[in-house]
C-alpha cells in the first residue's frame, strides 16, 4: 500500500533556531500534499496545502512566513518551522493525495519541542 | 461549507462489546467519508472509506461503517472490542478528488477488560 515517509519523528531545538521537517510518498507520486498542526488531544488543524511545482496555499490564520513549505517533486514535501519559538511546539503531520486521488496516506508525525 | 460531527470525545467499552463510534456530516455536495484511527504520537491510518459506491463499508481490523444519506450519518461498529482498539478515531469528509479533507474533533475510545 501507499506509505508516506516523515522525519523526524522528534525534534527539540532552541528558540530562534529553525526545523525543517521532510514527508515522502515512498511509492507513489503525490501531487497534493497537506501539512496539519495537532494540539494534545485535540483534532488535526490544516495548516496549508502543497501543489508540486506550485506556491503553497495557507489556511486563515497561519503565517506563510513562520511555516515555510516547499513542495519541489511529486514525492517530496518540506515544513520549515522559521525562528522558532515554544509556542510553536506541537505535533505536526503531513498528508498525500496521489495522482489518481485515490485517497489520502499520512505519515507518522513529528513532535517538535522548542525550549 | 462541509463539517463533521463527531458525537462523544471519549467512549468506554468492555472488552469483547460492541464498538459504536457516532459520525454525522454536513455537506452541499456528495461527500467521500473516511475514518482514521491515530495511535499516540503517531499518523493517521485508513480504517475505511465511503466512494459512493456500497453504503456498507468494511474496513481494517473487523471495523465497518454504514452510510445513511436519510441520516447524514456514518457510522463505526466492531462486533468484539480488543484491547488494541484503543485509540483515537477521527471521521473525515471530502467533496471532490481535488478537496482536502474536513476532520471531525475525534473520540477517543478506551477498552476495559
Amino acid at each position: 500500500g501507499a506509505v508516506v515517509s516523515q522525519h523526524p519523528s522528534w525534534v527539540i531545538c532552541k528558540s530562534g533556531t529553525s526545523v525543517k521537517i521532510e514527508c515522502r510518498s515512498l511509492d507513489f507520486q503525490a501531487t497534493t500534499m497537506f501539512w496539519y498542526r495537532q494540539f494534545p488531544k485535540q483534532s488535526l488543524m490544516l495548516m496549508a496545502t502543497s501543489n508540486e511545482g506550485s506556491k503553497a496555499t495557507y489556511e486563515q490564520g497561519v503565517e506563510k512566513d513562520k511555516f515555510l513549505i516547499n513542495h519541489a517533486s511529486l514525492t517530496l514535501s518540506t515544513l520549515t518551522v522559521t525562528s522558532a519559538h515554544p509556542e510553536d511546539s506541537s505535533f505536526y503531520i503531513c498528508s498525500a493525495r496521489d495522482i489518481q486521488g485515490k485517497g489520502y496516506t499520512f505519515g507518522s508525525g513529528t513532535r517538535l519541542t522548542v525550549v | 461549507a462541509q463539517s463533521v460531527t463527531q458525537l462523544g470525545s471519549h467512549v468506554s467499552v468492555s472488552e469483547g462489546a460492541l464498538v459504536l463510534l457516532r459520525c454525522n456530516y454536513s455537506s452541499s455536495v456528495p461527500p467521500y467519508l473516511f475514518w482514521y484511527v491515530q495511535y499516540p504520537n503517531q499518523g493517521l491510518q485508513l480504517l475505511l472509506k465511503y466512494t459512493s459506491a456500497a453504503t456498507l463499508v468494511k474496513g481494517i481490523n473487523g471495523f465497518e461503517a454504514e452510510f445513511k444519506k436519510s441520516e447524514t450519518s456514518f457510522h463505526l461498529t466492531k462486533p468484539s472490542a480488543h484491547m488494541s482498539d484503543a485509540a483515537e478515531y477521527f471521521c473525515a469528509l471530502t467533496t471532490g478528488t481535488a478537496s482536502k479533507l474536513t476532520f471531525g474533533t475525534g473520540t477517543r475510545l478506551q477498552v476495559t477488560l
